[in-house]
């Protein structure tokens, strides 16, 4: 059972352009939550959906980004003229729904977007 | 707002040594709590996990106690390794659903 899978891991995007980050979650696994992690810092929450739902989108900034789980195919999200300041790590985490149960995450790897 | 902070940034033990990583968090609500590791270039992993009914929680070589009276979240590292190096996050889960909020995070360094 392949993990959660992030693609690209490494992206370079120049001020004003578009950023566009890829997560398949776990087989089986129908939520996925996207993180941001700047140097030296936790991560923080951005954005939690399920199939063709954004159920939560509290740590997503207002403009520029976006997100979305299709019925088909990866959890996509997109930032949109790119300034330094969201050069980051960004993560994605899948789960199941399991009631009473651990609200364990599985993480990908991350892709690291660096804005020159 | 709530948040969940560490005490220690970083933390350097003696391999076979155990290891005490603290958290304090704010949020009386929070009722779930967890732990990651996240070693360099990786993103977290699941280490263990302890709801608010229970004060202690055991897993392998890693014990997790939970102190709701000065909400105080720690992990026990037992006989650290080597391969125990990474930052530990502490995070809590009060929404009712799977979201968790992460804390800063604290740096193992483990001495050979």
């Amino acid at each position: 059972n392949a993990g959660v899978m992030q693609n690209p891991r490494h992206l370079v995007r120049r001020r004003g352009q578009e950023a566009r980050l890829r997560c398949s979650p776990m087989k089986g696994h129908s939520h996925v939550y996207w993180y941001r992690q700047l140097p030296e810092e936790g991560l923080k929450f951005m954005v939690y959906l399920q199939k063709e739902n954004i159920i939560d989108e509290s740590g997503m900034p207002k403009e520029r980004f976006s997100a979305e789980f299709p019925k088909e195919g990866p959890s996509i999200l997109r930032i949109q003229q790119v300034v330094r300041g969201d050069s980051a790590a960004y993560f994605c985490a899948s789960s199941q729904i399991q009631v009473l149960s651990s609200y364990e995450q599985y993480f990908g790897p991350g892709t690291r977007l660096t804005v020159t | 707002g709530e948040s969940v902070g560490l005490h220690l940034p970083t933390l350097s033990v003696q391999e076979g040594d155990n290891s005490i990583i603290n958290c304090a968090y704010s949020n009386s609500a929070s009722d779930y709590f967890i732990w990651y590791k996240q070693e360099s270039g990786k993103g977290p992993q699941f280490i263990i996990d302890i709801r608010s009914n229970m004060d202690k929680r055991q897993g392998q070589r890693v014990t997790v106690l939970l102190n709701k009276t000065v909400k105080h979240l720690s992990l026990q590292i037992a006989a650290t390794q080597p391969g125990d190096s990474a930052v530990y996050f502490c995070a809590e889960n009060s929404g009712g659903y799977q979201k968790v909020t992460f804390g800063t995070g604290t740096k193992l360094q483990v001495i050979p």
